[in-house]
């Protein structure tokens, strides 16, 4: 079945770096994109980045923009996130998550949407002093 | 940025009776190509969230038919017919329409 394993988290100190790995089984990875999603404690979801299915598009949110790095290596199907510099603010749960996609009809053509349908069970990283 | 706004907070509710669930954004979210891209995502206690409902009512693979989404432009209501004490947990509203992508606040569904 299809599975997605987060590591790297930890504890570290305000100014420092992690690289979280999402280990992915199950399905063809390259044919997909993925997400990284975070949870503060006690707060709700953020999305953080996003990397299509062959790194040809890359998104972050504002927060993380010059800091954080998503990438992919399709050949050891794993999907990245380089955080440096991070703040006390970056401390939660993250989450990697796979884009499944269903074929749509539109107006004038068919088109195909893609949302998170297989999550990982999330990695927790703190950054305290 | 789009924003999220949904209602109530916290929701409780008997069991075998009918929980709604409403999500407005600040922005519409439907595409020149008819649909509304706005999904629903459920996180139980203790696991990570798994998804609900895409395209505004569309079930994802494997959800009962008890939980239907509906709505248009800014205005969505989630809804769980006849609640089982197993759908405890937050539900979240995404818009999934522009980047960066936004989540509600969230809906904790406790069982009275």
């Amino acid at each position: 079945q299809v599975q997605l394993v987060e590591s790297g988290g930890g504890v570290v100190q305000p100014g420092g770096s992690l690289r979280l790995s999402c280990s992915t089984s199950g399905f063809i990875f390259s044919y997909h994109g993925m997400d990284w999603v975070r949870q503060a404690p006690g707060k709700g979801l953020e999305w953080v980045a996003f990397i299509r299915y062959d790194g040809s598009n890359i998104f972050y949110r504002d927060s993380v923009k010059g800091r954080f790095t998503i990438s992919r290596d399709n050949s050891k199907n794993t999907l990245y996130l380089q955080m440096n510099s991070l703040r006390v603010e970056d401390t939660g749960v993250y989450y990697c998550a796979k884009r499944g996609r269903v074929q749509i009809a539109g107006v004038t053509a068919h088109y195909y949407y893609y949302y998170m349908d297989v999550w990982g069970k999330g990695i927790t990283v703190t950054v305290s002093s | 940025d789009i924003v999220m706004t949904q209602s109530p907070l916290s929701l409780p509710v008997t069991p075998g009776e009918p929980a709604f669930i409403s999500c407005r954004s600040s922005q519409s979210l439907l595409h020149s190509n008819g649909y509304n891209y706005l999904d629903w995502y459920l996180q139980k206690p203790g696991q990570s969230p798994q998804p609900l409902i895409y395209l505004g009512s569309d079930r994802a693979s494997g959800v009962s038919d008890r939980f239907n989404g509906s709505g248009s432009g800014t205005d969505f209501t989630l809804k769980l017919s006849r609640v089982e004490a197993e759908d405890v947990g937050v539900y979240y509203c995404m818009q999934a329409l522009q980047t960066p992508i936004t989540f509600g606040q969230g809906t904790r569904l406790e069982i009275k």
